[in-house]
């Protein structure tokens, strides 16, 4: 069964470096979406991707956060400068498209991301 | 206002015990979807159901139950006869297509202890 995969699972980095956190969405999906769950909170939708261009973005991604989809098959979400604030689980999901099934978001795994 | 309320926050079962987690929703779009994920203590979204709001029809799989009332905006979960291997956080979600808006909102979240 196709799943939607994310490496690294966790990843540890000091405050004030860039990371990438890197997905491949299932191969015939054409919506691609990064959430972060904090510790402990519910899961929260940072960024919608569609068409090689943002469709959607929330208040928590600022000019620090990046995607992008730089093949046919990886999608990447890059944090600039991190915050300790930024440590948290961000999950990649992807959907095949409109109506139905279609609306399905599949999940990854999950990268724990960890400031210090 | 929260689109998605999962007002228990925290419910502990002993084993074979039923249980059921609430959840509100709010919405003015007339098509949308809810769904139940599970996050086991290794972290991962686990999707467990799919329902649009154009079906209203209860689902059963095996010990687990969904129980949507469109005229209460309530789609709850029931779990007969509980196992250990049940407990994790579970979410409620809604994906609401009618407002260009296609990211999933979740609830905070319930987490379900089951005591062997």
């Amino acid at each position: 069964e196709p799943e939607v995969t994310q490496t690294p699972s966790h990843q540890v980095t000091q405050m004030g470096q860039e990371v990438i956190l890197r997905c491949v969405p299932i191969s015939n999906h054409l919506y691609f979406y990064w959430y972060r769950q904090i510790l402990g909170q519910k899961v929260e939708f940072l960024v919608s991707f569609y068409n090689n261009e943002i469709s959607e973005k929330s208040e928590i991604f600022d000019d620090q956060f990046s995607v992008e989809r730089p093949d046919g098959s990886n999608f990447t979400l890059k944090i600039r400068s991190t915050k300790l604030e930024d440590s948290a689980m961000y999950f990649c999901a992807s959907r095949a498209g409109q109506g139905g099934l279609g609306y399905e978001q599949y999940f990854g795994p999950g990268t724990r991301l960890t400031v210090t | 206002a929260q689109k998605v309320t999962q007002a228990q926050t925290e419910i502990s079962v002993v084993e074979k015990e039923d249980v059921t987690l609430d959840c509100v929703y709010e919405t003015r779009d007339t098509t949308y979807y809810l769904f139940w994920y599970k996050q086991p203590p290794s972290g991962e979204l686990v999707f467990l159901i799919r329902r649009n709001s154009f079906d209203e029809q209860n689902e059963i799989s095996g010990r687990y139950s969904w129980n949507f009332q469109k005229s209460t905006s309530s789609f709850n979960f029931t779990i007969t006869a509980s196992q250990v291997v049940d407990s994790a956080v579970y979410f409620c979600a809604l994906f609401e297509s009618g407002a260009g808006s296609y990211q999933l909102t979740f609830g905070k979240g319930t987490k379900l202890s089951v005591i062997p």
